[in-house]
Order: C-alpha cells, then structure tokens, then sequence
C-alpha cells in the first residue's frame, strides 16, 4: 500500500463549484504540505502544516484554504474553483526529526481541470 | 530573478553518455539541497541529498559549491532508464520555512 495517498486522482469541474482534494498518510509524520505543479513553473507551495494544530500559507495560498483533521490527514479545498487553478496537485509529508534535512514523500498527485 | 534557476534543456544523450545538470540559487542561507527524479506524470522522488563534500550514489554524483551558490548533478554510464525530469531542491533560509524546488531539467537518453 502506498505510504500517502490521494483523492481523487482525476477531476474535472467547472468555474464557480467547491473542491475537496484529501491527502493520507501512514508514515506517522507531522509535516504535510500540498504543492501545485504547472509546466515551466515546477513545485509551488500552497500551505503546510507542522503539526495538527499548525497551519501555514505557502508562496501561493490565495483562493485555498486547507485543513488537518488528524495527524494522517490533510485537505486542500478550492472554495470557488477558476480555470487558472488547472494544474497539478501534490500533496507531501516529511519527518521533523530527519537527519538528513527534510526529504519529502509524496502523494500520486490529482490532475484537476477546472473549465 | 528566480530562486532556484535550472537549465530545462531537454538533454538528447546516448546511453553510455555521461550529462551533467547544474542548478543555482539565490538564498546564501540555504541549508539544505537536494536532486529529486520525476517520471512522467508522476510524483517527484528523491534521488540523493547533496553535501558540502561531495557524494555519490553509483553512477550519481552530486555536489555542492556554496560560494558559487550551484549545486551539480553528474551521471555517468546513461540508462535508458534515467529518462526523467530532474528537479533541484533548495531548503531553509531566513524568515521560516522555505523549501523551493526548481522547474526541472529534462533528459532523454537514446539507445
């Protein structure tokens, strides 16, 4: 079974609907993030989390918003999904304590397509 | 200026070529680099953290050159396999949190 999950893997939407992308985990890290990848631009950081009670905007937070149910769970949510937030979507987690300066794990990524 | 800067090629190599990638950065405060492979349409996985003093994992060798602020990536004997999209990874910096991961390099090795 993979380590982080996602779902769903594929979705199309239309402008103006709210979507929920979910991230597990069984790795038993505290650090998760969710990143968006575009062609020409690589990774950018939407929000992370360092722990339950922990939540941060990354480089490009707006028209998301994001919550950490548990210690496994991280959700990313379009709240008023537009066509520039097609892109594909990647959630990660790392361990605090790992020594070799924070490699991240992630997810098998959800395509949205928002037309 | 970007952050962390790559060539996005694509490199076009033989196998048994030898490619190299640089990547450079702009935070003199990193602390932590790294190379991660991406395959088509999946999600990004670490190849090898990079240290100050060099290291190498097989036919993978990264370094680091904190004056310069670049990292490198060499690999030797090409794979057919290596075909990938390479990415840099720049962590730490002033003012909290900050891992940026560069645009890629693309590479395609040829039988």
């Amino acid at each position: 079974d993979a380590d982080v999950t996602q779902t769903p893997r594929n979705r199309i939407t239309k402008t103006g609907k709210r979507i929920m992308l979910e991230c597990s985990q069984t790795k038993g890290h505290d650090r998760m993030y969710w990143y968006r990848q575009d062609p020409g631009l690589g990774l950018r950081l939407i929000y992370y989390s360092f722990d339950v009670k922990d939540i941060n905007k990354g480089e490009i937070s707006d028209g998301y918003s994001v919550s950490r149910q548990a210690q496994a769970k991280f959700s990313l949510s379009l709240e008023s999904a537009i066509p520039n937030q097609t892109a594909l979507y990647f959630c990660a987690t790392s361990d605090l304590w790992d020594p070799s300066g924070d490699e991240q794990f992630f997810g098998p990524g959800t395509r949205l397509t928002v037309l | 200026r970007k952050e962390v800067e790559q060539d996005p090629g694509p490199f076009n190599v033989p196998e048994g070529a030898t490619v190299a990638f640089n990547c450079t950065y702009s935070n003199s405060a990193s602390q932590s680099f790294f190379w991660y492979r991406q395959d088509c349409r999946k999600e990004p996985k670490l190849l090898m953290s990079v240290y100050s003093s060099g290291n190498e994992d097989g036919r993978f060798t990264a370094q680091l050159n904190r004056a310069s602020q670049y990292i490198s990536l060499l690999i030797r004997d090409s794979k057919l396999s290596d075909s990938a999209t390479y990415l840099c990874v720049v962590n730490g910096g002033t003012g909290g949190f900050k891992t940026i991961f560069g645009a890629g390099t693309r590479l395609f090795v040829k039988a």
